[in-house]
């Protein structure tokens, strides 16, 4: 067990639908990270939060969206999905141990969209 | 903008030494992560180098030039479970967050 916390682990749903991700970070990182893992493109970044504040976006379209709440947990927002949005979804968190434990992930949400 | 290149696979016989190789290029460098990843599963961390030289832990080692870009990770004693992809990554220190940056990874296999 990694300390971040994924649900749910595997999440198949309609084109068009609209679904939602969780992560809990591991206890005392502020930083959560999310990134989309698809076989052709690798793991690819798509926004940091901070202490409940956006830090930093990558390739995140438009129809997602994220928000880390009080507690430090964070949501992943996917709308409209298509075919293409089928990926594997990591959530990931660091804090002051990163030199020895690096960014820890979560065991992820596989979406299927059909 | 940021490029990572790492091969796309490699093959080796188990009790071997591999070594894979990683570049770089960034607006701005502030670490160097490797992590390890099976099939499906969630990338683990193998090691961090922010300076140049090499980091030894176990039977994996990992090495950063800076002004090269470069950086690699040696695995000894290779065993079949070593048989996954590598990910370098490198967190852009010109970035306002401190994201990581994901190479496509290298698929190692190890056979026996």
């Amino acid at each position: 067990d990694s300390g971040v916390t994924q649900t749910p682990k595997h999440l198949i749903t309609a084109t068009g639908q609209r679904v939602t991700l969780r992560c809990s970070p591991r206890s005392g990182d502020l930083s959560v990270y999310w990134y989309q893992q698809s076989l052709d493109q690798g793991l690819q970044f798509l926004i940091q939060y901070y202490n409940g504040e956006e830090r930093a976006k990558g390739n995140i379209l438009e129809r997602f969206s994220a928000q880390q709440f009080p507690d430090l947990h964070s949501e992943l927002n996917l709308s409209s999905l298509e075919l293409g949005d089928s990926a594997l979804y990591f959530c990931a968190s660091s804090g002051k141990s990163e030199a020895n434990y690096g960014y820890t992930f979560g065991s992820g949400t596989r979406l299927t969209v059909v | 903008g940021q490029n990572i290149d790492q091969p796309t696979e490699m093959t080796a016989t188990e009790g071997a030494i591999v070594q894979i190789n990683c570049t770089y290029q960034t607006s701005g460098f502030n670490g160097l992560f490797w992590y390890q990843q099976h099939a499906g599963e969630a990338p683990t961390f193998l090691s961090y180098n922010v300076l140049d030289g090499l980091e030894e832990k176990g039977r994996f080692s990992s090495f950063l030039s800076r002004s090269k870009g470069y950086s690699y990770l040696l695995l000894k004693e290779l065993q079949m479970k070593d048989s996954a992809s590598y990910l370098c990554a490198v967190r852009d220190g010109n970035q306002a967050g401190t994201a990581l940056i994901f190479g496509k990874g290298t698929t190692l296999s190890v056979s026996s």
